[in-house]
């Protein structure tokens, strides 16, 4: 059973493009979370989902920032319009369930240039 | 307020030694999961050990073990016989179901 996969590992864009990072949870797994890391501090909550739901998004910024889970394929969290205060790490972690331990994914680092 | 504090954020023992990382947190919520988490240089997030609330008995893995205090919302990592690799970023978190809410960190050094 493979881990939780993202991908890009690393991603540079310019200010004002979109940034799209991709989450594949782990097999059998429906509920999705996605994290922001940056340098030296720990992780903030931005996002759940199940499986076509947003559960609480109450992490995410209002605007520029979205997130979804389809019923086929992986989640995406979608970042309009960069700016260099969204560099970051950015984490997914997927459970099979609402209050069991989640698995996290490598992460991705967004440079924003 | 949902918060979880960490308050040593740096750590060191020597190789072969026990230490005690501590977490204290804060919630409303009856029915929860704790955790631990280890971040090494890799970034990876990789779980240690859980505890689940309605528990009382503290959750033990290996040379990891916890010491839940459910009434005074504590949660302390106690690791025996420290190994070089266990010196990464070690971080506390609950799950009230919607969420996990996760401390500042504790940097753990092993000193061999």
């Amino acid at each position: 059973n493979a881990g939780v996969m993202q991908n890009p590992r690393h991603l540079v864009r310019r200010r004002g493009q979109e940034a799209r990072l991709r989450c594949s949870p782990m097999k059998g797994h429906s509920h999705v979370y996605w994290y922001r890391q940056l340098p030296e501090e720990g992780l903030k909550f931005m996002v759940y989902l199940q499986k076509e739901n947003i559960i609480d998004e109450s992490g995410m910024p209002k605007e520029r920032f979205s997130a979804e889970f389809p019923k086929e394929g992986p989640s995406i969290l979608r970042i309009q319009q960069v700016v260099r205060g969204d560099s970051a790490a950015y984490f997914c972690a997927s459970s099979p369930h609402k209050y069991t331990e989640a698995f996290f994914g490598q992460g991705t680092r967004l440079t924003v240039v | 307020a949902q918060t979880v504090t960490q308050s040593q954020p740096e750590m060191s023992v020597q190789e072969a030694e026990t230490v005690t990382l501590s977490c204290t947190y804060d919630t409303s919520e009856s029915d929860y999961y704790l955790f631990w988490y280890k971040q090494p240089p890799s970034r990876q997030m990789i779980l240690v050990i859980r505890q689940e609330a309605y528990k009382q008995q503290n959750a033990t893995e290996n040379r990891f073990s916890v010491n839940f205090q459910k009434a005074a919302k504590s949660f302390s990592l106690k690791i025996s016989d420290s190994q070089l690799g266990d010196a990464a970023m070690y971080f506390c978190a609950y799950n009230t179901g919607n969420q996990f809410y996760f401390g500042t960190g504790t940097s753990l050094t092993v000193i061999p």
